[in-house]
């Protein structure tokens, strides 16, 4: 068990409302990313930390925003949801004492209708 | 950047079978290779990893790969393969670095029929 805890794990929301999904880790690792999932594209980054207040962009960052304020918590941000961004959410954290393997969570399924 | 390369999108086997999932990669530094497999309904999970050493690497269920630097491949094996195996796989690969991120293949279906 990595620690780590998705919330909401299954939200409906309509077009142009904002939604904010949560990953909260217990053990203060200090890397945590986010990816889509989806059918065909597999697993692609959004954004991730390396520390608190210490983002950067994935390679589908457009239309989320990220916010780190504490070790445990790394927040992903729809401004204003799109059908596109209909899809299966993970956060991942990365142990400092392993290999670079990553560690996922439950995952959020988040339906923009 | 680099991409991950996954052949097979959907690969039906019987149980007993042999399976060999491809992976390519494309980038020409010092790379991290992994196999994660997602059961239907869950989280991915980590198969096995080559870090450096031996590039025939053994990890859980059975499965291995072979790291083969010259063909920039990691190829996934298992010689008999059991129904419990119907899953998801995807390969990544991370590359010196890129902040420990990974970049995931698009992912092979494996359905094992009884």
């Amino acid at each position: 068990d990595a620690g780590i805890t998705q919330s909401p794990r299954h939200k409906v929301t309509e077009t142009g409302t904002p939604v904010t999904l949560r990953c909260h880790q217990t053990e203060n690792h200090r890397y945590m990313y986010w990816y889509r999932q989806d059918p065909g594209h597999g697993l692609r980054l959004i954004h991730y930390s390396y520390g608190v207040k210490d983002t950067d962009k994935g390679e589908v960052s457009d239309g989320y925003s990220v916010s780190r304020s504490k070790t445990e918590d790394f927040l992903l941000t729809l401004e204003s949801a799109t059908s596109s961004q209909t899809s299966v959410y993970f956060c991942a954290i990365r142990p400092a004492d392993g290999t670079g393997e990553l560690f996922f969570g439950e995952g959020s399924r988040l339906t923009v209708l | 950047a680099q991409s991950v390369s996954q052949h097979n999108h959907h690969v039906i086997l019987s149980e007993a079978a042999s399976l060999e999932l491809g992976c390519n990669y494309s980038y020409g530094g010092t790379v991290n290779l992994f196999w994660y497999v997602q059961y239907p309904g869950q989280h991915l999970q980590l198969l096995l990893k080559y870090f450096s050493g031996d590039p025939l690497v053994k990890g859980i269920k059975g499965f291995e790969a072979e790291f083969i630097k010259s063909k920039f491949s990691f190829n996934l094996r298992k010689p008999s393969v059991q129904w419990s195996d119907t899953a998801e796989y995807f390969c990544a690969v991370r590359t010196r670095g890129s902040n420990y991120k990974l970049t995931f293949g698009k992912g092979t279906l494996l359905t094992v029929n009884p």
